[in-house]
């Protein structure tokens, strides 16, 4: 099962918008909206931001805004902010020989 | 508060195996699957498999099947995960996480997580 594919970072100005993009198959992002984004400051545990492709948990931003296209799935950070620096990861569930992937992780940098 | 406390950092040889353990409070620990997630240094998630704590069904990563068990003890609101046959590319941070809550995918719990060194 491969990882998904996410740009290695992305950087941007404070108050400026960045989009985070994942790429993955027909047997993952393709085949199910079961899409999930975990921001993860340095030391710290991944946390969730975006579940189910566009959902917020409860007291997340709603800067954060999830979408997804074919086998593509997209995280866009609206207002950025210095504590969004950070890396992010995309998740998908799948029909793969294990049921959950991961990205490969994106280094978030504000300029 | 729903959390999950893990146990210490581990340094092991290779050939050796690890126990993890996870302490859930804050919620009833049977109602949710919980999630083991292995994390190398400088490297994405991955996934290692869940155990429904109530039942103590599991489903394991098939990278892992052949090395990984894990186990629970309702009575003290635990999880564990063995991990036998060390590598040095086990080396990594071992977190437990709650699934389901939300839905399908997306953990909203997760430990603090358990440092693993394996070298000689």
């Amino acid at each position: 099962q491969s990882a998904l594919t996410q740009p290695a970072s992305v950087s941007g100005s404070p108050g400026q918008s960045i989009t985070i993009s994942c790429t993955g198959t027909n047997s993952d992002i393709g085949a199910y909206d079961y899409v999930a984004w975990y921001q993860q400051h340095p030391g710290e545990a991944p946390k969730v931001i975006i579940y189910d492709v566009t959902k917020w948990p409860s007291g997340i931003s709603k800067r954060f805004s999830g979408s997804k296209s074919g086998n593509t799935a997209s995280l866009t950070i609206s207002g950025l902010q210095a504590e969004d620096e950070a890396d992010y990861y995309c998740s998908s569930y799948t029909s793969g020989k294990s049921p959950y992937v991961f990205g490969t992780g994106t280094r978030v940098i504000v300029l | 508060q729903a959390q999950f406390v893990q146990s210490g950092p581990e340094v092991k040889k290779p050939g050796a195996s690890v126990t993890v353990s996870c302490k859930a409070s804050g919620y009833t620990f049977t109602t949710y699957l919980i999630h083991w997630v292995r994390q190398a240094p400088g490297q994405g998630p991955e996934w290692m498999g869940w155990i429904d704590p109530g039942r103590a069904r599991t489903k394991y990563s098939q990278r892992f099947q052949d090395r990984v068990t894990f186990s629970s003890n309702t009575s003290a609101s635990s999880v564990y995960l063995d991990l036998s046959s060390l590598k040095s590319e086990d080396t990594a941070v071992y977190y437990c996480a709650r699934g389901g809550f939300f839905s399908v995918n997306g953990f909203d719990i997760w430990g603090q997580g358990t440092m693993v060194t394996v070298s000689s």
